[in-house]
């Protein structure tokens, strides 16, 4: 069982916008910067989104992040066939000093 | 541009003991806490620990505690993963992680635990 909790799948069809939820508590989302990582089969996450809302350099700008109170999403402005891959949330946890995950999103592309 | 390169793939039976290691390069190693997270087959990331390269300081999740030991070698920029006593469900990939805006991660250590 994860800390934050993340919606198992989601799928969306080329050109959707999809959005990707994170639910946590105050002890982590509510009171901590929140990071998104993509995963593809076999590769280690990559950053996608830190610090709630920040892109890395390189990451493309249909990517985007926010969050609201213990909640937090992930937007893929215009969904492409790369898109597919396991999206994780994380977060720093301050009642047990150290990084909570999200359980996955498996995204499709149809 | 960094990267941290870890151990290759280990085979431990229960009970048995293994140490991954990840050596940094191409930052400087004292400026970002070195995390560990591991994924099992099929399954999420988990944070297991993270040590401060300058003090040698650590912590660890209390999942872990007591199994888990993490040091490192600062004349060499390498930080060492030991995990004892080994459990079947300890067979996952093993990464090394800055998890910071610096996205570097090692590229995994498979670590299966099988009799």
């Amino acid at each position: 069982q994860s800390v934050l909790t993340q919606t198992p799948s989601g799928s969306g069809t080329p050109g959707q916008r999809v959005t990707i939820s994170c639910s946590g508590s105050s002890s982590n989302v509510g009171n901590n910067y929140v990071s998104w990582y993509q995963q593809l089969p076999g590769a280690a996450p990559k950053l996608l989104i830190f610090r709630d809302n920040e892109r890395p350099s390189g990451v493309p700008d249909r990517f985007s992040g926010s969050k609201s109170g213990t909640s937090a999403s992930l937007a893929i402005g215009v969904l492409r066939s790369e898109d597919e891959a396991e999206y994780y949330c994380a977060a720093w946890d301050d009642s047990l000093d150290g990084w909570v995950f999200g359980g996955g999103t498996k995204l499709t592309v149809l | 541009q960094g990267q941290l390169v870890q151990s290759g793939a280990e085979v431990r039976k229960p009970g048995a003991s293994v140490t991954v290691t990840c050596q940094a390069s191409g930052y400087i190693f004292f400026s970002y806490y070195m995390h560990w997270v591991r994924q099992a087959p099929g399954q999420g990331l988990e944070w297991m620990a993270y040590i401060d390269p300058r003090a040698g300081t650590t912590n660890y999740a209390q999942k872990f505690q007591g199994r888990v030991t993490v040091t490192r070698d600062t004349s060499t920029d390498t930080v060492y993963m030991k995990l004892s006593s080994l459990r079947y469900d300890d067979t996952a990939t093993y990464y090394c992680s800055l998890m910071s805006s610096r996205d570097y991660w090692g590229q995994g250590t498979l670590l299966i635990v099988s009799s």
